[in-house]
């Protein structure tokens, strides 16, 4: 039972435009957000994160938005790069856990 | 060396093999992590070692049995596998004590022949 969703497999942006993955969960017992991104052979790396008490962060060109009503979360990457070009990962994870739970990931390219 | 680092890189094994994968952590957390990923699959988590305490063994079969000396370390001994355990194997660690952030490992590309 997948309880964190990215339901575009895929996206394609060009540089200098906005970059928005979005990602979905069900489970309303999560307490923390956070994006990793993937290039191929590597492990996925720490992004940026939300607590389930905020709406937004931003970091440099990243900023995440929770939206906890409809249980929906999304990271804008502005201004794109090239080396944007990744596969993004939403996960999610309650406190009193210790298993993030990854979506399966959006495949960005960013292109000149 | 920095971060997570874990060796070897690929693997592999025939399935009366045993091997054993190697996970380092230089952040000075409290916790570590072993996940898989298959292909198409979302991240599996393995297991949990909160100060080098098991806290978490999410169903996985015996023929998989990890081990932490210390809290920087962190062992996946692997014995008479089969082809469908080929995967990424990555390690993670965390620091614990209210922050969830789970740092990755380059992972491990095993095969299983």
């Amino acid at each position: 039972d997948q309880q964190v969703k990215q339901n575009s497999p895929s996206l394609s942006v060009q540089e200098g435009r906005i970059s928005i993955l979005n990602c979905d969960y069900t489970n309303s017992m999560f307490d923390y957000f956070l994006w990793y991104k993937k290039y191929p052979a590597e492990g996925p790396t720490f992004l940026i994160s939300i607590s389930s008490i905020k709406d937004k962060n931003e970091d440099g060109r990243f900023t995440v938005f929770l939206n906890k009503s409809a249980k929906h979360l999304s990271l804008h990457i502005v201004p794109s790069q090239p080396g944007d070009s990744a596969v993004y990962f939403c996960a999610a994870i309650s406190n009193s856990g210790y298993a993030l739970n990854f979506g399966k990931g959006t495949s960005l390219l960013v292109t000149p | 060396e920095t971060g997570v680092t874990q060796t070897p890189r690929h693997l592999v094994m025939g399935m009366t093999n045993k091997k054993s994968l190697k996970c380092e952590q230089h952040l000075g957390h409290n916790a570590m992590y072993w996940y898989k990923q298959s292909a198409k699959k979302p991240l599996e988590l393995m297991f949990v070692y909160s100060l080098e305490e098991r806290v978490e063994n999410n169903s996985v079969p015996s023929r998989f049995s990890p081990e932490c000396p210390n809290s920087s370390h962190l062992f996946l001994h692997l014995h008479t596998l089969q082809p469908e355990d080929s995967a990424l194997y990555l390690c993670a660690s965390s620091p614990g004590q209210g922050r969830y952030e789970q740092y990755f490992g380059p992972g491990t590309r095993l095969t299983v022949t």
